[in-house]
């Protein structure tokens, strides 16, 4: 069972330039997120999706999209990457079956993105 | 609306000694909490959550958390420090569970001294 799978693990962009960030799990969920963890700001969720098709805002969307067209794949794209956009991203999944109070949310190990 | 704070970004301590990271949040409606610890350059990994029920939960490596709605608090312990627990550790709170936005303090960096 391999969880939340990330790649690439490591990406140096240069400012302009476009990317996609990857992120596919394999344990049927519903749920799946995007956060950006950046020094002493903790994590910040960037967009999020509920199912196939479904995607909405987080805290901090701006300069990404989204979409997910399949339950396991949910990527981030950078349409024109800015130095802001230096961080590491972290995708998480959890399911939206069964009593809230059995979910977990599991995350993937993280892609570390430069923009220069 | 809800957040979190976690006061200070780092607290080292001597091996064998008590580990408390302190969490505080503000919530609408009655929270989920949860504790990550992230290793270095690994994801999150869930310690331990309180939905509803007991409020002294435990989790996994010795730890445990108490639930206290009256000082809306939900701070991490440990009785004994090991080198291993060094890490980053994450307090996050969500008005309906893990399978919705979760929103994390800032972190706290644990350092364990020999």
């Amino acid at each position: 069972n391999a969880g939340v799978t990330q790649t690439p693990k490591f990406q140096v962009l240069k400012t302009g330039q476009s990317m996609t960030l990857q992120c596919a799990q394999d344990m049927n969920h519903e749920y799946m997120s995007w956060y950006r963890q950046d020094p002493g700001m903790g994590l910040r969720l960037i967009h999020y999706s509920v199912g196939a098709g479904i995607t909405d805002q987080g805290e901090v969307p701006n300069g990404y999209n989204v979409s997910r067209s399949t339950t396991e794949d949910f990527p981030l794209r950078l349409l024109s990457a800015a130095p802001s956009q230096t961080s590491v991203y972290f995708c998480a999944s959890s399911s939206t079956l069964g009593r809230a109070q059995n979910t977990e949310a599991f995350f993937g190990q993280g892609t570390r993105l430069t923009v220069v | 609306a809800q957040s979190v704070t976690q006061l200070g970004s780092h607290v080292s301590v001597s091996e064998g000694a008590l580990v408390l990271l302190r969490c505080n949040y503000s919530s609408s409606v009655p929270p989920y909490l949860f504790w990550y610890v992230q290793y270095p350059n690994q994801g999150l990994q869930l310690l331990l959550k309180y939905t509803t029920g007991a409020t002294l939960v435990k989790g996994i490596n010795g730890f445990e958390a108490e639930f206290k709605k009256s000082e809306t608090s939900f701070h991490l312990t440990k009785p004994s420090a090991h080198m291993s627990d060094a890490a980053e550790y994450f307090c996050a709170v969500s008005p309906t569970g893990a399978n919705s936005k979760l929103t994390f303090g800032k972190g706290i960096t644990l350092s364990v001294r020999p």
